[in-house]
């Protein structure tokens, strides 16, 4: 079975903290998706990754950034956190364009 | 108005129940998927389709490209059906990016 694993399920951080967010699939799929969950609005992409070192901005990229050193991990990046990214996060990733995506079991970030 | 509507959104139904979740769309897609959120927020993959039908279990989902809808039908429902169903759909030519409905939070009961 593939596996996308976030490195924590519930964060609290205090505003103005940088903040890591790391997902790690054991699949060596290609694509990586970091996406962000509200209440009324759905999940909204932030940032995704076609390959290492490949990074394109989603629909809702400002306050955040992107790693993909290697394969295997994506991390979200929260330069200086304020309470309006307080969401869960959800990862993703798929092997191709047209093959099923895998979630990671999300992040619920507090930033206080 | 968004580009992936569900309906119902919220959905109250006795255990044993067909359940009836649409989706309609307004975008060029490659494929649509149906995806499972439980509370505690973890989401599963319950289906990808490009055209027809598929069933797993007793879940079956379908979809009319033609008329840009989909449908998730649950037979027999049961009380750990009950989650938020979510329909994706993956945008033609964008290489995996994934545009998502508000959900349809089911609660089946006993």
């Amino acid at each position: 079975d593939v596996k996308v694993t976030q490195s924590s399920r519930y964060l609290v951080k205090r505003t103005g903290e940088k903040v890591f967010l790391e997902c790690v699939q054991d699949m060596d799929h290609e694509n990586m998706f970091w996406y962000r969950q509200d209440p009324g609005l759905g999940l909204r992409l932030i940032y995704f990754s076609y390959d290492v070192k490949m990074k394109e901005k989603g629909d809702i990229p400002e306050g955040y950034s992107v790693s993909r050193e290697k394969k295997e991990r994506f991390s979200l990046i929260l330069e200086s956190a304020s309470t309006n990214q307080t969401s869960m996060y959800l990862c993703a990733s798929s092997i191709g364009t047209l093959t099923e995506a895998f979630f990671g079991q999300g992040t619920r970030l507090t930033v206080v | 108005k968004n580009e992936v509507e569900q309906s119902p959104q919220n959905l109250t139904a006795q255990e044993g129940e067909f359940i009836t979740i649409n989706c309609s769309y307004s975008v060029g897609i490659s494929a649509l998927h149906w995806l499972q959120q439980h509370p505690g927020g973890g989401i599963v993959s319950l289906f990808m389709l490009s055209s027809g039908k598929k069933k797993h279990g007793r879940l079956i989902a379908t979809i009319n490209i033609q008329e840009k809808h989909s449908s998730l039908h649950i037979t027999a429902s049961h009380p750990r059906d009950s989650a938020v169903y979510i329909c994706a759909v993956m945008i033609y030519n964008q290489g995996g990016k994934l545009i998502f409905g508000q959900g349809t939070e089911l609660s089946v009961k006993p």
